[in-house]
């Protein structure tokens, strides 16, 4: 099956400074990789996808990159506020499987005012 | 309705008794899915429907887990003779099309 590890655990910005989170894949029949953003007791919520069929999505200061060649995908957050600090999750999905996610175990995001 | 809804939210229960999950999906989303979240984890899949139909339940981590959707909407997840493992967040998850997957709010189940 899917194995999604993500990188780093835990990261600390200073506001205004940029986030990057790493995950990689080992399923080349995804194709569809989304990232979700968790605050602490609520539920994960879905902030950008990316499918493979392309290699960069952006919306405001939240940018996806796909790398299928390599199986990694990244996450990039610009100008932090503090209300970005939350966990954040990546999975890989493929039709294949049904929709099931694969989710990587997440990275904790504190950004310092 | 508006989203994703999950009752109870908190659920207290004493090893070794069933309890049951229950999952209402957006409106018209074919697609279900539970999930077992434990503290500082990922989510970790359980078990996939399509409308009735559960597709996929290979992540269920015993027969003690069962989940059903019989008319195509709501879904519950049963758990029997529940342990101290068994304590965690569950979530619930809908989706129309392939991607764009909506979650509930969870219920947290504490075994004691």
């Amino acid at each position: 099956g899917e194995n999604v590890e993500q990188h780093p655990s835990t990261l600390s910005v200073q506001e205004g400074d940029s986030a990057v989170i790493k995950c990689t894949y080992s399923d080349s029949a995804s194709n569809y990789f989304p990232w979700y953003k968790q605050e602490l007791g609520k539920r994960p919520q879905l902030i950008i996808d990316i499918r493979s069929n392309v290699g960069e999505k952006k919306d405001q200061r939240i940018a996806v990159t796909l790398n299928k060649t390599a199986k990694h995908f990244s996450l990039h957050i610009t100008e932090t506020q503090p209300e970005d600090s939350a966990v954040y999750f990546c999975a890989a999905s493929s039709g294949n499987t049904g929709n099931q996610f694969y989710f990587g175990t997440g990275t904790s995001l504190t950004v310092i005012p | 309705g508006a989203g994703v809804s999950q009752s109870p939210r908190y659920k207290v229960a004493k090893r070794g008794q069933d309890v049951a999950l229950r999952c209402d999906p957006i409106s018209g989303h074919v697609s279900l899915f539970w999930y077992q979240q434990a503290l500082g984890q990922g989510p970790e899949f359980l078990t996939y429907f399509q409308n009735e139909a559960q597709l996929d339940k290979s992540g269920l981590p015993s027969d003690r887990f069962f989940a059903e959707r019989p008319e195509g909407s709501v879904s519950t997840l049963k758990i029997q003779r529940t342990q101290q493992e068994d304590s965690a967040v569950y979530l619930c998850a809908s989706s129309l099309e392939v991607g764009q997957v909506i979650f509930g709010p969870g219920t947290r189940l504490t075994v004691l």
